[in-house]
């Protein structure tokens, strides 16, 4: 059973410009999160999706942006890219909304801004 | 405010050896608390789930245990491997309507030969 697929692994962006990473969740699973992690802060929570709904969003500005596919693939987008968005960005599935169920995380996507 | 605290922030322990890492959580109402293990470039993997009424789960070499009356989990490493050597986070989950979570910083094991 494959796993979640993140891409792309890495990449690097400039100040200003935008970036969108895309989550494959494991066959069967509905729900996505998303997740930042920095060496400073830990990870921390973007949103997650259900069934192409936003259900949940943590407290990141509005050039944090995501969508939800009917096929459960999820995309997230930063705008206007900001030195400190560097970080690694973490996509976890989940069989049913909530995360009270177990989740599992891609690989992530290793974003740097120069 | 809900926090989850770990300690120490990294460790470094000779291989074979033992070890107990620690989380000290203010969330409320709990849910469940887990341990994931996230070795350096990958993603996070799920150790170990307890929800309130477990107070010890293991997993392998790693048995974690819970204390909901005093809000603490640690997490002990059994005759540990080079293969140990990760980051360790803990993560509780919040019980108010939709469950959140909440995330610890992590403890940095080295495991050294």
């Amino acid at each position: 059973k494959a796993g979640v697929t993140q891409t792309p692994r890495y990449l690097i962006k400039t100040r200003g410009q935008q970036v969108t990473l895309s989550c494959s969740p494991i066959s069967g699973h509905r729900s996505v999160s998303w997740y930042q992690q920095t060496p400073g802060q830990g990870l921390q929570f973007l949103f997650e999706y259900f069934s192409e709904t936003q259900r949940n969003k943590g407290n990141f500005p509005g050039r944090f942006s995501g969508r939800q596919f009917s096929n459960s693939r999820s995309e997230m987008n930063v705008s206007t890219l900001e030195l400190g968005d560097s970080a690694l960005y973490l996509c976890a599935s989940s069989l049913n909304a909530g995360r009270d169920g177990e989740l599992f995380f891609g690989e992530g996507s290793r974003l740097t801004v120069l | 405010k809900n926090q989850v605290e770990q300690s120490p922030q990294s460790l470094i322990i000779l291989e074979g050896k033992n070890c107990t890492l620690q989380c000290n959580y203010t969330v409320s109402p709990f849910s469940n608390l887990r341990w994931y293990k996230q070795d350096t470039g990958r993603g996070p993997v799920s150790l170990t789930i307890m929800t309130f009424s477990e107070n010890t789960k293991s997993n392998g070499r790693y048995t974690a245990t819970l204390d909901a009356d005093t809000k603490q989990s640690s997490l002990h490493i059994t005759a540990s491997q080079l293969s140990d050597s990760a980051s360790y986070i803990c993560v509780v989950s919040v019980n108010s309507g939709y469950s959140t979570l909440t995330f610890g910083k992590g403890t940095m094991l080295l495991v050294s030969p």
